[in-house]
């Protein structure tokens, strides 16, 4: 299996433009998570799926966020409009929908926003 | 709502040597898993070891091992024979019982292992 696949790995854009990060989990697995890694905040769950329908958004820090399923082999975190305090690490994880399963991460998107 | 703390956030060792990397969380749940994930430099994040709360046992992973003492909501992770491959951030983490349920991470450790 090809593991996690996240893209683009880099973005570099300026404040004001939109911003797509997208994901493919693993085949088979049901739960889908989103990550930001920053220096000052560290690891923070932004939002995750299970069967593609979302679960948990509290982590997404506004309205400017937004992210979407629309099946089990895909999903996208958009930002919009981007703000240079969105310059992070974006990872991306997926997981089966059962017991002490591992989250299996994708190499995650560095995004800089200028 | 779930804690994980670090409070060690540097820590270094000799190669072939011993070091532990202290956890500590804050939960009211009974059911529970926890975790050690490990960050290179590559910044990949790669599991290296998790425990379930309602084993006794302390899992181990050949040089990696965990003292999960569960009633001091305690879980340290000790790397024998330390290489200099060890050298990464490594990241506690806790994760409900529930299925699908999301990780809460701690701050990190940054591992250095020195030749």
């Amino acid at each position: 299996d090809a593991g996690v696949i996240q893209s683009p790995r880099h973005e570099v854009t300026e404040m004001g433009q939109e911003v797509t990060l997208r994901c493919k989990p693993i085949s088979g697995h049901n739960s889908l998570f989103w990550y930001r890694q920053t220096m000052m905040r560290g690891l923070e769950l932004l939002i995750y799926f299970n069967n593609n329908v979302p679960i948990d958004d509290s982590g997404m820090p506004e309205d400017r966020f937004s992210a979407k399923m629309p099946n089990a082999s895909f999903s996208t975190l958009k930002i919009q409009p981007s703000e240079p305090r969105d310059s992070a690490v974006y990872f991306c994880a997926s997981s089966p929908f059962r017991g002490a399963d591992e989250q299996f991460f994708g190499p995650g998107t560095r995004l800089t926003v200028l | 709502a779930q804690t994980v703390t670090q409070s060690q956030p540097e820590m270094s060792v000799q190669e072939a040597e011993t070091v532990t990397l202290s956890c500590t969380y804050d939960t009211s749940e009974s059911d529970y898993y926890l975790f050690w994930y490990k960050q290179p430099p590559s910044r990949q994040m790669i599991l290296v070891i998790r425990q379930e709360a309602y084993k006794q046992q302390n899992a181990t992973e050949n040089r990696f091992s965990v003292n999960f003492q569960k009633a001091a909501k305690s879980f340290s992770l000790k790397i024998s024979d330390s290489q200099l491959g060890d050298a990464a951030m490594y990241f506690c983490a806790y994760r409900r019982g529930t299925s699908g349920s999301r990780l809460t991470f701690g701050e990190g450790t940054q591992l250095t292992v020195n030749p």
